[in-house]
């Protein structure tokens, strides 16, 4: 069975550009999470999707959206890229509630 | 944010040594919780989960201890490997409408030979 899988694997961005991540779900799952992780940091949650709504969003600007697809991949957008924006962006799925939410390798964006 | 991105406290242990990593979580109404181990350059695997009407779950050499009175987390890992050498997060989850998965600062574990 596949896991979840996120593309690019890398990625080399201009400060002020914009970016397009992408995940795929394990299949069945219909909840989508994103994390951003700086390098050396811990994980700081994004956006959490279910059923194609955004159900919850962490601490970040609007700059930073994103939205799931009726096949419940999803796609995570940053505009008007910044230097800080550098990070490992890690997506994850699960069955909707309470249960364990499983990991994809992540997008490493780099902006320069 | 919710997550404190503060540098990684490092624990090293001998192989062959148990190994305890420890995680204190932020909110009394959290009732789940997981472990990851994070290898360099991948996304995290989940290690081994626990509810909050639970104190103790083991897996293969692996225990995870919650004591919710003073909301700390602890894993043991029995027999220390050198492939065990990872970063450690604990997660906590509130299951409510705004479920999202809070993680921990996370904790480096170095295996010495």
């Amino acid at each position: 069975e596949a896991g979840v899988t996120q593309s690019p694997t890398h990625l080399i961005k201009t400060r002020g550009q914009q970016v397009t991540l992408r995940c795929s779900p394990i299949s069945g799952h219909t909840s989508v999470y994103w994390y951003q992780q700086a390098l050396g940091l811990g994980l700081q949650f994004l956006l959490w999707y279910d059923e194609g709504e955004e159900r919850n969003r962490g601490n970040f600007p609007p700059r930073f959206s994103g939205r799931q697809f009726p096949n419940y991949s999803s796609e995570l957008n940053v505009n008007a890229l910044e230097l800080e924006d550098s990070a490992l962006y890690l997506c994850a799925s699960s069955f909707a509630g309470d249960t364990e939410a499983f990991f994809g390798q992540g997008t490493r964006l780099t902006v320069v | 944010g919710e997550s404190v991105g503060l540098h990684l406290p490092t624990l090293s242990v001998q192989e062959g040594d148990n190994s305890i990593i420890n995680c204190a979580y932020s909110n009394s109404a959290s009732d789940y919780f997981i472990w990851y181990k994070q290898e360099s350059g991948k996304g995290p695997q989940f290690i081994i989960d626990i509810r909050s009407n639970m104190d103790k779950r083991q897996g293969q050499r692996v225990t995870v201890l919650l004591n919710k009175t003073v909301k700390h987390l602890s894993l043991q890992i029995a027999a220390t490997q050198p492939g065990d050498s990872a970063v450690y997060f604990c997660a906590e989850n509130r299951a409510d409408s705004s479920y999202k998965l809070i993680f921990g600062s996370g904790t480096r574990l170095l295996v010495r030979p």
